[in-house]
């Protein structure tokens, strides 16, 4: 069990530029769940997915934010035309159930400048 | 909606002291209860957790009791020690929030910070 990753750790990207970040959940987990967490702050939920199928979204995910989980594998999460705002650390967690119980990766922490 | 609401800190003890860090949460159906940890340089960790009223959760010397009547989860530790500094999360899953997500609502987090 290598647990979750996340790709890249960091980045910095320009304001009005794309950026994609990659989650690699636990192998057996049928459910991925992206969070966005602000200094200061706790994690806020942004979307979830259950196998493929994107079954919920927070209205913090603004039409600029898109994710995917093609084949019920790993998952992306990307953003365009980047805004200050954006920056964050952008965390992916993986449950194998419905217990509530997730395991979050190492984030990934974005700056725009 | 569902919220979490939970000491503001930093909270800065010696070691071997005693440990309280209040959480309380407001949900529309009957949520599980946890406490995560996030150490220096490191991703969310779970610490603990209740599932129903009256439970207890413990893991690593720290417990916290799932109160239904005065909606708290409160997290306790007799003896803490500076291993321990690190940021520690409430946070409630709910089946009624959202499409059966189990989407977790997090408190704002309580930095903690143990000296020698």
């Amino acid at each position: 069990d290598t647990g979750v990753s996340q790709n890249p750790r960091h980045k910095i990207t320009k304001r009005g530029q794309n950026v994609t970040f990659r989650c690699d959940p636990i192998s057996e987990h049928n459910r991925l769940y992206w969070y966005r967490q602000t200094l200061g702050q706790g994690p806020e939920f942004l979307t979830y997915f259950q196998n493929e199928a994107q079954l919920e979204k927070s209205r913090l995910l603004s039409d600029r934010f898109s994710a995917e989980r093609p084949k019920g594998s790993f998952s992306t999460l990307e953003i365009q035309r980047t805004e200050q705002g954006d920056s964050a650390m952008y965390l992916c967690a993986s449950s194998p159930d419905g217990s509530g119980e997730q395991y979050f990766g190492p984030g990934t922490r974005l700056t725009v400048t | 909606g569902n919220s979490v609401t939970q000491m503001e800190g930093p909270v800065t003890l010696s070691e071997e002291a005693f440990l309280t860090i209040n959480c309380t949460y407001t949900a529309t159906g009957y949520p599980s209860l946890f406490w995560y940890v996030q150490y220096p340089g490191e991703g969310l960790q779970l610490l603990l957790k209740a599932t129903k009223a009256d439970d207890k959760g413990s893991n690593k010397g720290f417990e916290a009791t799932y109160r239904k009547e005065t909606t708290s989860f409160h997290l306790e530790k007799g003896s803490v020690q500076v291993s321990d500094s690190a940021v520690y999360f409430c946070a409630l899953s709910d089946l009624y929030s959202g499409a059966g997500s189990y989407q977790l609502t997090f408190g704002k987090g309580t930095k903690l910070s143990v000296i020698p």
